[in-house]
């Protein structure tokens, strides 16, 4: 299958700090990108959806400031958690879709990171 | 707009004993299903999905699942499970409406396996 590389997996970093995370598809060119947000013992929350070279759409409730989304290619899109917090201390778990996926909706996901924000 | 509904949170079965998670579904259109697994402190890897063509779909380590439309169910099932098995299993459904949304998750079921 596909396969989508996520990166660091674990990151501590200090509060007021700013965190990037990579999302990469290694072998296939993604058009659309998700950011999902995974809290203890739950589901995974959809954060923002990414389409390479347009702006990022946010599910309500994401603070966009906060959670820049950058898709500068058909294969690498980017989170950053800016002035991290405490709270924002989750794992986030990108996926992506490429092309011939677009109608059946499936798909790929990376490894997921850990934030710590002390 | 569609939901998926997965109603056991926790689902513990003894080793080598078969299991079934539960998935059911609300679409007011054709769906994709899809069934995914977690393991801990890690992405989320497709187990298997159904498209269309035979309602019975057979996916990765043993397990398989059964697509019926009359009660928008995607039932998961394995024979006889191992410790390994033991992890975050969630059911997952797309409109397939080719549109910038991404799939619908159930909650999740934890399964644990009991030596």
């Amino acid at each position: 299958g596909a396969v989508v590389s996520q990166h660091p997996s674990r990151v501590i970093c200090k509060s007021g700090t700013s965190v990037k995370i990579e999302c990469r598809s290694l072998d296939f060119q993604a058009t659309t990108m998700f950011w999902y947000r995974q809290f203890p013992k739950k589901s995974l929350m959809l954060m923002a959806t990414s389409n390479e070279g347009s702006k990022a759409t946010y599910e309500q409730g994401v603070e966009k400031d906060k959670f820049l989304i950058n898709h500068a290619s058909l294969t690498l899109s980017t989170l950053t958690v800016t002035s991290a917090h405490p709270e924002d201390s989750s794992f986030y778990i990108c996926s992506a879709r490429f092309l011939a996926g677009a109608n059946t909706g499936e798909l790929f996901f990376g490894e997921g990171s850990r934030l710590t924000v002390l | 707009a569609q939901s998926v509904t997965q109603l056991d949170s926790q689902v513990p079965v003894f080793e080598e004993a078969p299991v079934e998670l539960r998935c059911n579904y609300s679409s007011s259109v054709s769906v994709y299903l899809f069934w995914y697994v977690q393991y801990p402190n890690q992405g989320l890897q497709l187990l298997l999905k159904y498209l269309s063509g035979s309602t019975l779909v057979k996916g990765i380590n043993g397990f398989e699942a059964e697509f019926n439309k009359s009660q928008t169910s995607f039932h998961l099932r394995k024979p006889s499970v191992h410790i390994s098995d033991t992890a975050e299993y969630f059911c997952a459904v797309s409109d397939g409406g080719g549109g910038a949304d991404g799939l619908t998750f159930g909650k999740g079921t934890h399964l644990i396996i009991q030596p």
